[in-house]
């Protein structure tokens, strides 16, 4: 199957820093997505970026999907920016119930 | 946008007992919904896919009479953990398209404890 490897597995910043979390992946991808899994376990789904880029406030994602990359940017973090972040992906032609592979995570603390 | 609502968030049960855990798609039709399992500090696993009027698929070393999900209709899912043992506590969670491979929404998550 897909691999999903993300970078750093560990992030310390000092609110209002930026950082820039990265997932690679060994495939072709149809869907990637980049989450947020809070305290509570709630995943929160933060960007749809099979390719391209977006921008939500302080977040930002680009997609270089003929390299096989995703990089999520984080700026002004905020201690409420603590938490796992996942990159998740379905592989390109992966069939119809097309299945979401997780990376491991980057586990975010943002102190005060 | 999409809502997946997940009950019950906490449940604890003791060893030996049944669990049901229900998942439904608020303000969409799922014919596929997927269930997960994560351990602490760890990534999230896909246990099985949950296929509308017919039978789950389950990934590879997922025991499929321990784990039983029903997918009874387009906006319901359910997974029961049969004689519940202390190894099967974990946080449970499960996931649907409402544009089919294109977005993902979550529930909530179920954190089962077994006792």
């Amino acid at each position: 199957g897909i691999q999903v490897e993300q970078s750093p597995p560990d992030l310390i910043l000092q609110e209002g820093a930026n950082s820039t979390l990265r997932c690679n992946f060994s495939d072709s991808v149809n869907n990637l997505q980049w989450f947020h899994q809070n305290p509570w376990g709630q995943l929160i789904n933060l960007f749809y970026i099979p390719s391209g880029t977006k921008q939500n406030g302080r977040l930002s994602a680009t997609t270089v999907a003929t390299e096989r990359y995703s990089l999520l940017y984080i700026s002004s973090s905020q201690t409420t920016d603590s938490g796992v972040y996942f990159c998740a992906v379905t592989r390109r032609g992966g069939g119809s119930n097309y299945k979401l592979t997780f990376g491991k995570g980057t586990l975010l603390t943002v102190n005060p | 946008g999409a809502v997946v609502s997940q009950h019950p968030s906490r449940v604890i049960c003791k060893s030996g007992t049944s669990v049901k855990i229900e998942c439904r798609s608020l303000d969409f039709q799922a014919t596929t919904m997927f269930w997960y399992r994560q351990f602490p500090k760890q990534s999230l696993m896909l246990m099985a896919t949950s296929n509308e009027g017919s039978k789950a698929t389950y990934e590879q070393g997922v025991e499929k009479d321990k784990f039983l999900i029903n997918h009874a209709s387009l906006t319901l899912s359910t997974l029961t953990v049969t004689s519940a043992h202390p190894e099967d506590s974990s946080f449970y969670i499960c996931s649907a398209s409402a544009r089919q491979g294109r977005g993902y929404t979550f529930g909530s998550g179920t954190r089962l404890t077994v006792v």
